[in-house]
């Protein structure tokens, strides 16, 4: 079984669109994280909830919005697309005051 | 957030021993040493963490020198499975944070 799962695990779309992603776990965590990596691989925290409360919000555009309807689940929906945003989208989660984060396997998003 | 000095990429040949260097001169004392590794198109994976003394899992040690200014990870016998880029992260306790730099790209020779 999967511990922490993405879909969709490609998205192609066009620029000004709307699109989520979204991510569940199974691993019992009551945080969960999505992270950002760019075209250089650079990996960025973007945001953090813990029980469906936002803890982290790393001054990412009001375009983003993170969704948690439970601890298990946690989707981010993006407005607006703009070529930058194109990158891999992982999301990961833990217990909180846990050493570990597990990271799922990523989401490709391509803005043409 | 404090930071981190990691080589841009070392290679190592198969069932040989990998020692992969971090610099961390302005750790603080309640930063622990965090190691994820990120294998080609997948996401980041935890190797091991540590504070102050050396550290043994089934992946990987992790030594930390006793100024804790630096750590090495070791790889005890490479495998192919082992080609990754290494992550050396500095995490304050009580952070949700992690903050990559660069990391390490190990390439491993058959």
């Amino acid at each position: 079984d999967t511990a922490v799962s993405q879909t969709p695990k490609y998205l192609v779309t066009q620029m000004g669109n709307d699109k989520s992603i979204k991510c569940e776990q199974n691993l019992g965590h009551d945080t969960m994280y999505w992270y950002k990596q760019d075209s250089k691989k650079f990996l960025k925290i973007m945001f953090s909830y813990n029980n469906k409360e936002l803890i982290i919000n790393e001054t990412v555009p009001n375009r983003f919005s993170p969704k948690s309807p439970d601890k298990a689940h946690l989707n981010l929906h993006i407005n607006s697309l703009e070529l930058g945003d194109s990158a891999v989208y992982f999301c990961a989660s833990s217990q909180r005051g846990a050493d570990t984060q597990y990271f799922g396997p990523g989401t490709r998003l391509t803005v043409l | 957030d404090a930071k981190t000095t990691q080589p841009n990429s070392m290679e190592s040949n198969e069932e040989e021993p990998v020692h992969l260097p971090c610099n961390h001169s302005t750790i603080s004392g309640t930063d622990y040493i965090h190691w994820y590794r990120q294998l080609p198109s997948q996401g980041p994976e935890y190797v091991i963490h540590g504070l102050t003394s050396n550290v043994n899992n089934r992946m990987a040690s992790l030594a930390i020198a006793e100024d804790r200014k630096s750590s090495t990870l070791i790889l005890h016998r490479a495998t192919l499975r082992d080609a990754a880029v290494y992550y050396c992260i500095l995490r304050s306790g009580g952070s949700e944070k992690l903050v990559f730099g660069k990391g390490t790209k190990l390439t491993v020779n058959p």
